[in-house]
């Protein structure tokens, strides 16, 4: 089954200092993968997303993310972190023939980021 | 402005209780989903719907039901045969009928208590 793997449940970064959020997935084919945002009490936020072409991919916010197939990762980052990127972050597969004919997303997680001063 | 609108924001149930969650979309999107979230589980999938008058069971759809009677409603009935109700409900809209490759557009949520 496909699943998605998220190892950090909780990260702390210092303001202004580079962000990696780790994902990894498991999926037969070429995956449709996506990373949301979620403010506490809120909905999710597309931040980006990687269908095909070129393996880094740059979202919303100054975030961006690159694929990487040999490692089955999409990792996001962030060269300087600012106080209101303070969220929860989860990475996403896009399933193919969910219930053998529909599609659906598959969630990793999160990973709570806190952003120190 | 198009989206999608969640109510009410939070929600209390006593024990035995049936309640509905209100989801709205103005989008104009096909497919329509409901997530539950528990802290630390990540998004968990109760229902989705992908047409009209037609819905399919997620991985936790015991003690929920759902209906899809117009295309920009998809309300959530969280049953007294739920154990543990309390939790974040997202409703969630996609264009198209499957999530592969398209963005998925949430509603707030709506927080569930048990009291």
């Amino acid at each position: 089954a496909q699943s998605v793997t998220q190892p950090d449940i909780h990260i702390t970064v210092s303001e202004g200092a580079s962000l990696e959020l780790r994902c990894n997935y498991s999926y037969g084919a070429t995956p449709y993968l996506f990373w949301y945002v979620q403010s506490p009490g809120q909905g999710l936020q597309l931040l980006l997303k990687y269908f095909s072409g070129d393996t880094l991919v740059q979202g919303i916010k100054g975030f961006e993310a690159e694929f990487k197939r040999s490692q089955s990762s999409f990792n996001l980052r962030k060269p300087s972190v600012h106080w209101s990127d303070a969220a929860e972050y989860f990475c996403a597969v896009g399933e193919m023939n969910y219930g053998g004919s529909q599609g659906n997303l598959i969630f990793g997680k999160g990973t709570k980021l806190s952003v120190k001063p | 402005d198009g989206g999608i609108t969640q109510s009410p924001k939070y929600l209390f149930r006593k024990e035995g209780q049936n309640v509905t969650l209100s989801c709205e979309q103005n989008l104009n999107h096909d497919a329509m989903y409901w997530y539950r979230q528990d802290p630390g589980q990540g998004l968990r999938l109760i229902y989705y719907s992908q047409i009209v008058n037609d819905f399919q069971k997620g991985d936790i759809a015991e003690g929920y039901s759902v209906s899809r009677e117009k295309k920009e409603s998809f309300p959530l009935t969280v049953t007294s045969a739920q154990k543990n109700p309390t939790a974040f409900y997202l409703c969630a809209s996609i264009k198209g009928r499957t999530s592969m490759n398209t963005e998925a557009f949430f509603g707030q949520g709506t927080r569930l208590t048990v009291v």
